[in-house]
């Protein structure tokens, strides 16, 4: 199994472009998420999904977009890139719904906007 | 909201010395999680725990329901676990979770 994977690693923007950064996962998991993580804070949530169809805001929603059109993949798009975007975005899924299960997270996304 | 606060922020120790880290929160739950994130960047899930203590290898995470209280300890550590550890708790009806802010670990060899 991969696990969770994301695509890009890294990326570079300049203000006011659009992108979609990929997620993935192999494990067959019905709850999906988008966090960012920026210096001197925790992990934030920006948008979550408990299953293909469903998707619902997290604490930081405004600027991003999501869908989940299949269980596998929970794609986050950003529609007009701002510097205050820039962060590190993680990707995590897991079985069912938190608390009870553990999380699986992907390699994280570094997002540069200029 | 659920706060989560961890302590300390920073940790710096020699290799083989026992650690605490502590994490507390402020509304009941029903379980709490905590988290390694790897100088990498790579996070991945150590414990997640409702109540007593759990054990795997060198770790042993424990948990105060009552006091709403949680620590992380590592017995012998070593360089290799050198990271961010983070606890996270959950929030606005078991749908997501607060992170802490983390505990960067450094262990000198």
């Amino acid at each position: 199994n991969a696990g969770v994977t994301q695509t890009p690693k890294f990326q570079v923007l300049k203000t006011g472009q659009s992108m979609t950064l990929q997620c993935a996962q192999d494990m067959n998991h019905e709850y999906m998420s988008w966090y960012r993580q920026d210096p001197g804070m925790g992990l934030r949530l920006i948008h979550y999904s408990v299953g293909a169809g469903i998707t619902d805001q997290g604490e930081v929603p405004n600027g991003y977009n999501v869908s989940r059109s299949t269980t596998e993949d929970f794609p986050l798009r950003l529609l007009s890139a701002a510097p205050s975007q820039t962060s590190v975005y993680f990707c995590a899924s897991s079985y069912g719904d938190l608390p009870t299960y553990e999380q699986y997270f992907g390699p994280g996304t570094r997002l540069t906007v200029t | 909201k659920n706060e989560v606060e961890q302590s300390p922020q920073n940790l710096t120790a020699q290799e083989g010395e026992f650690i605490t880290i502590n994490c507390s929160y402020s509304v009941g739950i029903s379980a709490l999680h905590w988290l390694q994130q790897h100088p990498g960047g790579g996070i991945v899930s150590l414990f997640m725990l409702s109540s007593g203590k759990k054990k795997h290898g060198r770790l042993i995470a424990t948990i105060n329901i009552q006091e709403k209280h949680s620590s992380l300890h590592i017995t012998a550590s070593h360089p290799r676990d050198s990271a961010v550890y983070i606890c996270a708790v959950p929030n606005f009806g078991n749908e997501k979770l607060t992170f802490g802010t983390g505990t960067r670990l450094t262990i000198i060899p």
